[in-house]
C-alpha cells in the first residue's frame, strides 16, 4: 500500500517551453501532496504544499507563476514549469500524506527534468 | 524553528556488519516524528522506519532500528546485516508542530557497502 506514481520520470524540452508533471497516490486518497526540488548532492527543498480543492501553498523564494500547482482530486496532484529556462533543469519528487496515524509522507519516484 | 543534523556525509560499512547512522535534531514542539528515508541512485525516497516523540520503545523495522535518545535530541538509524543494495543516501526527517505533516530534512549520508 501507500504507492505514489510520477510521471514523467525524464524530460528533456527546450527553453521557453512549459512542462507538466502528475503525482498520482495510487492506493490511497490524499487531501495534502508536496512537492519538492532536489539539486545534485543536496538535500530534499520544498517547494510547495498541494492542498485538494485549495490554492497550493508554497514556500518563500518559490514562484508561484512559475511553477503551478492543481491538486483537483484526492489521487492528483500536479506542477506545470511554465516558461522553462535551464536553470530550472533539476530532479523533482512528489509526496503523498497517508492520513491518521504518523502522517507519513510517501514519495513518487521522481522526474528528472532537463532544459536546453 | 525545526533543524535536523546528519554529522556524517559518508559512511562505509562491510557487507554483513552493522551500521549507526548519525541524527540529531532541533525543535521545542514536544509532539513530533522522526523519519528516516533511503534514496537509492535511481532517485526515489523510500520510507523506512518512523519514531514518535511519545513512543516508550525505539522503533524496529526488519534491520533497520532506531536508536531513540530523547534527552540527547538522537534518532540514529541502525542497519543491521549490511547488504549491498543497502549503499545508498540516507535522510533523517522531522516533523514537528500540531496538525502539520511537513519534513525537516537533513543534509544526508551517503552509504556505501563494501564487499
Amino acid at each position: 500500500g501507500a504507492v505514489v506514481s510520477q510521471h514523467p520520470s525524464r524530460v528533456i524540452c527546450k527553453s521557453g517551453t512549459s512542462v507538466k508533471i502528475e503525482c498520482r497516490s495510487l492506493d490511497f486518497q490524499a487531501t495534502t501532496m508536496f512537492w519538492y526540488r532536489q539539486f545534485p548532492k543536496q538535500s530534499l527543498m520544498l517547494m510547495a504544499t498541494s492542498n485538494e480543492g485549495s490554492k497550493a501553498t508554497y514556500e518563500q523564494g518559490v514562484e508561484k507563476d512559475k511553477f503551478l500547482i492543481n491538486h483537483a482530486s484526492l489521487t492528483l496532484s500536479t506542477l506545470t514549469v511554465t516558461s522553462a529556462h535551464p536553470e530550472d533543469s533539476s530532479f523533482y519528487i512528489c509526496s503523498a500524506i497517508l492520513e491518521g496515524g504518523q502522517g507519513t509522507q510517501y514519495f513518487g519516484p521522481g522526474t528528472r527534468l532537463l532544459v536546453l | 524553528a525545526q533543524k535536523i543534523t546528519q554529522t556524517q556525509p559518508g559512511m562505509f560499512v562491510q557487507e554483513k556488519e552493522a551500521v549507526t547512522l548519525d541524527c540529531t535534531y532541533d525543535t521545542s514542539d514536544p509532539s513530533y516524528g522522526l523519519f528516516w528515508y533511503k534514496q537509492p541512485s535511481s532517485g526515489e525516497m523510500i520510507f523506512l522506519i518512523y519514531q514518535g516523540s511519545y513512543d516508550q520503545q525505539n522503533a524496529t523495522e526488519g534491520r533497520y532500528s532506531l536508536n531513540f535518545q530523547k534527552a540527547r535530541k538522537s534518532a540514529n538509524l541502525v542497519i543491521s546485516a549490511s547488504q549491498l543494495g543497502d549503499s545508498a543516501m540516507y535522510f533523517c526527517a522531522l516533523n514537528s508542530g500540531a496538525g502539520s505533516y511537513q519534513l525537516t530534512f537533513g543534509k544526508g549520508t551517503k552509504l556505501s557497502v563494501i564487499p
